[in-house]
């Protein structure tokens, strides 16, 4: 299986900050990456496909960035609610679909 | 609206098994491959299992291979994950997925098994 590999695995950050969540994969997989965030108690919501692509109704302080096996989530201006875990994923293996160890953004 | 509900899960012994289903509604299920998800308590999430849309292709993490089962009712809009030989380290939340071109779009609340004696 393709190993997905996250850092940091957790941060601090505040309110107005701009956050970078790293994410390698260890075998190219071309623009075949996802990202989640999931909040406790909650399943994980899909954030950004295709590396850079916004899912529907997500803000747009959220963007994606990479491809082949270096990837990076932005969050421009940190909003309380954007305090939670977040998951890359590959998509590249034909429904084997791995997940990094996520990285928890606390305050 | 798009709704994904898991049951079966509960308190299994190690080495027992489960079946688990996930109900679909809201989309024409058999166009979409499904997926089953789970996480360890206080853990990360762990890719379990890929179905096509008919059925017939079927994918498992690694790991998992031997002892779970992935499978689907098209008639039924229902998918199931068959898990046997369950350890403690099995013990999760099972969520179930619709997947849309290469990305799960859409999740359950998840179903929680927990194996012990």
């Amino acid at each position: 299986d393709i190993q997905m590999t996250q850092s940091p695995s957790s941060l601090s950050a505040s309110v107005g900050d701009r956050v970078t969540i790293a994410c390698r994969a260890s075998q190219s997989i071309r623009d075949y990456l996802n990202w989640y965030q999931q909040k406790p108690g909650k399943a994980p919501k899909l954030l950004i496909y295709a590396a850079s692509t916004l899912q529907d109704g997500v803000p747009s302080r959220f963007s994606g960035s990479g491809s082949g096996t270096d990837f990076t989530l932005t969050i421009s201006s940190l909003q309380p609610e954007d305090f939670a875990t977040y998951y890359c994923q590959q998509s590249y293996s034909t429904l084997v679909y791995t997940f990094g160890q996520g990285t928890k953004l606390e305050i | 609206e798009v709704q994904l509900v898991e049951s079966g899960g509960g308190l299994v012994q190690p080495g027992g098994s489960l079946r688990l289903s996930c109900a679909a509604s809201g989309f024409t299920f058999s166009t979409y491959s499904m997926s089953w998800v789970r996480q360890a308590p206080g853990k990360g999430l762990e890719w379990v299992s890929g179905v096509g849309p008919s059925g017939a292709t079927t994918y498992y993490a690694e790991s998992l291979k031997g002892r779970f089962t992935i499978s689907r009712d098209n008639s039924k809009n229902t998918l199931h994950l068959q898990m046997n030989s369950l350890r403690a380290e099995d013990t999760a939340i099972y969520y179930c997925t619709r997947i849309l071109s290469y990305r799960s779009d859409h999740w359950g609340q998840g179903t929680l098994v927990t194996v012990s004696s």
